[in-house]
């Protein structure tokens, strides 16, 4: 069964530091999105691609965030420098057009 | 303002009741299509059910079924025979007209005791 691949599945970092996650989406989704959930919350929009380019990151802090998605495959989100309010769990989704979303098992990270 | 309000924050069953978990919606727009996703504790979104604004019928997927009540703005989650590995979050969300994003509810924590 095809799914979204992410990893790391747990980070912990310093603030400070820069982390960066990866996804792979399922095979053939040309759409791919990155959402962060803060705990206790509902999943919010970061920034979407279709193909590999940027539809919508309105919502992404570009000063710390970036994300890129060269090949129009795989995907990379970056945060530098990491602060403690960025704890929380990244999830990646990709869908085929405006179909559903399906989500990967999403990088939890901490910020100490 | 478009808004998605699950008003339980938790809600607690025994194992073969069915259970209900409430979803309110606004937006003005006509087309619009409804989600839940359950999110175990491991952290994965996965997806139950869609239901599109303009579908004639509820939607059913296995042991889900969506009370959709358009009138009243609400996608209300019904799981039949609760199962103890039905314990987790449970999240409504909305896909407005024009955009293929997602606009999440809080959720609601579902426990399911033997």
């Amino acid at each position: 069964e095809a799914e979204v691949a992410q990893s790391p599945r747990y980070k912990i970092t310093e603030k400070s530091q820069a982390v960066a996650f990866w996804c792979d989406p399922i095979s053939g989704h040309a759409t791919l999105y990155w959402y962060r959930q803060i705990l206790g919350q509902g999943p919010e929009l970061l920034v979407q691609f279709q193909d590999e380019s940027v539809v919508d990151d309105s919502q992404l802090p570009k000063d710390r965030f970036s994300a890129e998605r060269l090949k129009g495959v795989d995907s990379t989100l970056k945060i530098q420098p990491a602060e403690l309010g960025d704890s929380a769990m990244y999830l990646c989704a990709s869908s085929f057009g405006e179909d559903t979303q399906y989500f990967g098992p999403g990088t939890r990270l901490t910020v100490l | 303002a478009q808004k998605i309000t699950q008003t339980q924050p938790g809600m607690f069953v025994q194992e073969k009741e069915a259970v209900t978990l409430d979803c309110t919606y606004d937006t003005s727009d006509p087309s619009y299509g409804l989600f839940w996703y359950k999110q175990p504790s491991s952290g994965e979104m996965i997806f139950l059910i869609y239901q599109g604004s303009y579908d004639q019928q509820n939607a059913t997927e296995g042991r889900y079924s969506l009370n959709f009540q358009k009138a009243r703005k609400s996608a209300n989650l019904v799981i039949s025979a609760s199962q103890l590995g039905d314990s987790a979050m449970y999240f409504c969300a909305m896909r407005f007209s024009g955009y293929s994003t997602l606009t999440f509810g809080k959720g609601t924590m579902l426990l399911v005791s033997p």
